[in-house]
């Protein structure tokens, strides 16, 4: 196993340009997170899913952000016409639980995004 | 709604100093509460945990007591390193059955700890 990876680590783009992150989970986990980390503070979340659906995106910060997990494995976060307020960095993280528990989330390394 | 507050940083010691990372939460219920490193350039990893009050989660020499009546968390350790030197966040957790079933994390601002030999 080798953990809860992200592609790319970095990115560096135009304002106004599309960016589409991909996060590999951990293989038998069923839950998907992303989190978005501003400099000096904490992670947010912004979206879940449980295997292919998505339970939760109220929390993405506007309708320039969505989400995907089509087949239930890898994860991809895109982020349209970008503004220099999504400069951050996206963290994914994965969990195995069943249901009404609580299951350690483990964390990729995040892509930096820097726009420009 | 929910959240974390942290001690500023950054937190500077010299190496086998004792260290103390305040902690405290607001939350409805009655959370998880946790403790994230992130050493540089890596991804926030677990270090310990505790799920319901007097719960002490402890890892790698590090301590921190789950206190109801403060709504506290602090990290403690005995002794620290250099290799300790990074930033430590905590965070809660709602139970998943009162938050629509699933359970995510809300994290403090992160304490930057700097040790020196």
């Amino acid at each position: 196993d080798t953990g809860v990876s992200q592609d790319p680590r970095h990115k560096i783009t135009k304002r106004g340009q599309n960016v589409t992150f991909r996060c590999d989970p951990i293989s038998e986990h069923n839950r998907l997170y992303w989190y978005r980390q501003t400099l000096g503070q904490g992670p947010e979340f912004l979206t879940y899913f449980q295997n292919e659906a998505q339970l939760e995106k109220s929390r993405l910060l506007s309708d320039r952000f969505s989400a995907e997990r089509p087949k239930g494995s890898f994860s991809t976060l895109e982020i349209q016409r970008t503004e220099q307020g999504d400069s951050a960095m996206y963290l994914c993280a994965s969990s195995l639980a069943p249901g009404g528990t609580y299951n350690e989330q483990f964390f990729g390394p995040g892509t930096r995004l820097t726009v420009l | 709604g929910d959240s974390v507050t942290q001690m500023e940083g950054p937190v500077t010691l010299s190496e086998e100093a004792f260290l103390t990372i305040n902690c405290t939460y607001t939350a409805t219920g009655y959370p998880s509460l946790f403790w994230y490193v992130q050493y540089p350039g890596e991804g926030l990893q677990l270090l310990l945990k505790a799920t319901k009050a007097d719960d002490k989660g402890s890892n790698k020499g590090f301590e921190a007591t789950y206190r109801k009546e403060t709504t506290s968390f602090h990290l403690e350790k005995g002794s620290v390193q250099v290799s300790d030197s990074a930033v430590y966040f905590c965070a809660l957790s709602l139970h998943p059955l009162m938050n629509s079933g699933y359970s995510t994390l809300t994290f403090g601002k992160g304490t930057m700890l700097l040790v020196s030999p």
